[in-house]
């Protein structure tokens, strides 16, 4: 079966501090990857998402950069965070699912997130 | 742009009420309709929708599509104090899968 790993769990970083978030993905290969956040009392984001090592898609200008460099490990970085980069991050995978209409339909999973505190 | 919207964004019930959560959307390219829950922790999967009509079911919990009125509704019957969480809708667009997310809708399941 298919696990979905994040870490750190929490993380409280000052302003102007470098960040490393990590995913990793196992029991499946060539997954679609995607990072979203979550901001206290909303919705999801979504930030980036990757169908394949090295192709990364931005959905939303901002402090934070995304990288592939394995086929089932995903990084979230930023040089230096922001006191709006808090909030919850979170890593998902998904996998082709059926079709719909005209495309295909993936389910997708989350791997268990980190909170992040910018102070 | 592409928008997904739920409704009511809170509610309050006791146990054994039944519930009906709401989710309409405008996007373009759609695929799918996805229904997850969330307890101060990631969000579990709980379905996927792609065709008009047929109900998805896993024990209390339904969930139908429909996809020339753009939306969805999540039913749960007999409702338990463990029910309580965020209920996301989420659409995916595209061949990417990527998801377009509600603003959620809080249930709360008072004994």
């Amino acid at each position: 079966s298919q696990t979905i790993h994040q870490w750190p769990a929490t993380l409280v970083q000052p302003v102007g501090s470098p960040l490393s978030l990590e995913c990793t993905v196992e029991g499946t290969s060539n997954p679609n990857l995607y990072w979203y956040r979550q901001a206290a009392g909303r919705g999801l984001q979504l930030l980036f998402y990757s169908v394949g090592i090295g192709q990364i898609s931005s959905e939303v200008p901002q402090n934070l950069s995304a990288s592939r460099p394995q086929d089932r490990q995903f990084i979230l970085s930023s040089k230096k965070l922001l006191l709006s980069d808090s909030g919850f991050y979170l890593c998902a995978w998904s996998r082709l699912s059926g079709t719909s209409g005209r495309g295909s339909a993936y389910e997708q999973y989350f791997g268990p997130g980190t909170r992040l505190t910018v102070t | 742009e592409d928008k997904v919207v739920q409704s009511p964004l809170s509610l309050v019930v006791h146990e054994g009420d039944t519930v009906t959560l709401n989710c309409s959307y405008e996007v373009t390219n759609f695929r799918s309709l996805l229904w997850y829950k969330q307890e101060k922790k990631a969000p579990t999967f709980l379905f996927m929708l792609t065709s008009s009509g047929i109900e998805k079911k896993s024990g209390r919990l339904s969930s139908i599509l429909d996809k020339k009125e753009l939306f969805s509704i999540l039913n749960i019957t007999a409702t338990q104090t463990g029910d309580s969480a965020v209920y996301l809708c989420a659409v995916s667009s595209g061949n990417t899968g990527k998801l377009i997310f509600g603003q959620g809708t809080t249930l709360q399941v008072k004994p």
